[in-house]
């Protein structure tokens, strides 16, 4: 089975409207660690967001939210107020364990673009 | 602090030959992680090395060593290369340590290698 499954292979958003890109994971360990990963075309992965399997509040970094739903498994990436940069493939990952040496799990990406 | 850094940014080579790929980490931290990410798809872990030693492995073929260094660079080893190796190849550091900062996984650029 998929650790991490992105269902949306490709999003559309008028410029300054919001979007969710949808992220669903399965794993059987009670702690693990999500994140979302913006890639621009020049290939450099960067961090946008994390969320502990322990932590009760919904994480947010700037327009970054991040909607976890514990029980259903999924970890939604909501990006608000989208600007022309936020065009990018978007990629959301799955660390099991708390160790931050362990192993990422990605999947498959979502393309963002933002019509002005 | 000086961020993850990989030599060479594009590569050709040429099916049957081996090629190497470095990667220096984040100043502070132990861990090197490397990934393979084909066209089209998320990245794919390779093996992640710790005090100069493999720890942990993926789904990759023994054609596929790495090394680490007491300075925790480290190189990626391709021998017997097969046109589907190419692709764009990453590489992270964290800092593997009780209670560290679980955001802790950064990307380097990339080395982006063709096989023909």
């Amino acid at each position: 089975a998929q650790k991490i499954t992105q269902t949306q292979p490709g999003m559309f958003v008028q410029e300054k409207e919001a979007v969710t890109l949808d992220c669903t994971y399965d794993t059987s360990d009670q702690s693990y660690g999500l994140f979302w990963y913006k890639q621009p075309s020049s290939g450099e992965m960067i961090f946008l967001i994390y969320q502990g399997s322990y932590d009760e509040q919904n994480a947010t970094e700037g327009r970054y939210s991040l909607n976890f739903q514990k029980a259903r498994k999924s970890a939604n990436l909501v990006i608000s107020a989208s600007q022309l940069g936020d065009s990018a493939m978007y990629f959301c990952a799955m660390r099991e364990g708390l160790n931050t040496g362990n192993q990422f799990y990605f999947g498959t990406g979502t393309s963002l673009t933002v019509i002005p | 602090e000086t961020g993850v850094t990989q030599s060479p940014t594009h590569l050709i080579k040429t099916r049957g030959q081996q090629v190497t790929l470095r990667c220096s980490s984040q100043s502070g931290h132990n861990t090197v992680s490397w990934y393979q990410q084909a066209l089209g798809q998320g990245p794919q872990f390779i093996f992640q090395y710790y005090r100069e030693e493999e720890n942990g492995r993926g789904n990759f073929p023994p054609r596929f060593s790495g090394l680490q260094f007491p300075n925790y660079s480290s190189e990626l080893n391709v021998n017997a290369l097969e046109l589907d190796d190419s692709a764009l190849y990453l590489c992270a550091s964290s800092a593997t340590r009780g209670g560290g900062d679980h955001k802790e996984q950064y990307f380097g650029p990339g080395t982006r290698l063709t096989v023909t």
